[in-house]
């Protein structure tokens, strides 16, 4: 079975300061993927970044990073100088392929992490 | 190009009748899974599409949800004698295999 686990429901930051979203996950799988989605006021979920489970490289774009540690299962997403805009729903997802074959690879998501960004 | 499109954006209906939820998908996009939020949660996965197959239904909830994709493009998610319970926000992603899933905006299903 997978799991993502957001431990945190709700964070409120104020303007420029970082901020780290944290996902912690299971599976049994050697191959997964790990993603994070963002899902603004308007409903429509946003991609924003996808790990293979073999690249335990962190990443950086632009005030976006993600540090993956296999060692603790855990994907977390750190938001540099926050703006206003940021305010979202963070989603933490997890997929890995079918083993009954063709390409399937439906996500697993956390319950989310409300950001709020405020001026 | 276009994006995921999803119709109606919000459907409001009564215990017990018959809907209907449409998703265009990216054009050339094979893959194409419908997912379901409830209020204060993430999507939950509920039916996969290769081509025109339903490779993958388990997250069908019963036997009232049925999902129908004839000609590997546009599918239709269809639910029977709705609940109350089913009401939620339905969002259907497609994708080129391994890529990112690219997302509608969501059909919201509201059941009186």
């Amino acid at each position: 079975a997978q799991k993502v686990t957001q431990a945190q429901t709700e964070i409120s930051v104020v303007e420029k300061e970082d901020v780290t979203l944290d996902c912690v996950y299971e599976t049994r799988d050697t191959t997964y993927y790990l993603f994070w989605y963002k899902q603004p006021p308007s409903g429509e979920l946003v991609f924003l970044i996808r790990r293979n489970s073999f690249d335990e490289q962190n990443e950086i774009s632009g005030r976006y990073s993600w540090n993956f540690q296999k060692s603790t299962s855990s994907f977390n997403f750190t938001i540099t100088a926050s703006q206003v805009v940021d305010s979202a729903v963070y989603f933490c997802a997890l997929s890995h392929r079918f083993h009954s074959g063709g390409s399937n690879y439906k996500l697993t998501f956390g319950k989310g992490t409300l950001l709020t960004v405020n001026p | 190009g276009a994006g995921v499109s999803q119709t109606p954006s919000n459907k409001v209906t009564e215990k017990g009748k018959y809907v209907e939820l449409r998703c265009d998908p990216i054009s050339g996009h094979t893959a194409l899974y419908w997912y379901r939020q409830s209020l204060g949660q993430g999507p939950e996965f509920l039916i996969y599409f290769q081509g025109t197959g339903a490779a993958d239904d388990s997250g069908l909830p019963n036997d009232r949800f049925f999902a129908v994709r004839p000609e590997g493009s546009v599918s239709t998610l269809k639910i029977q004698r709705t609940e109350r319970g089913d009401s939620a926000v339905y969002l259907c992603a497609s994708s080129l295999t391994v890529g990112e899933q690219f997302f509608g905006p969501g059909t919201r299903l509201t059941v009186l």
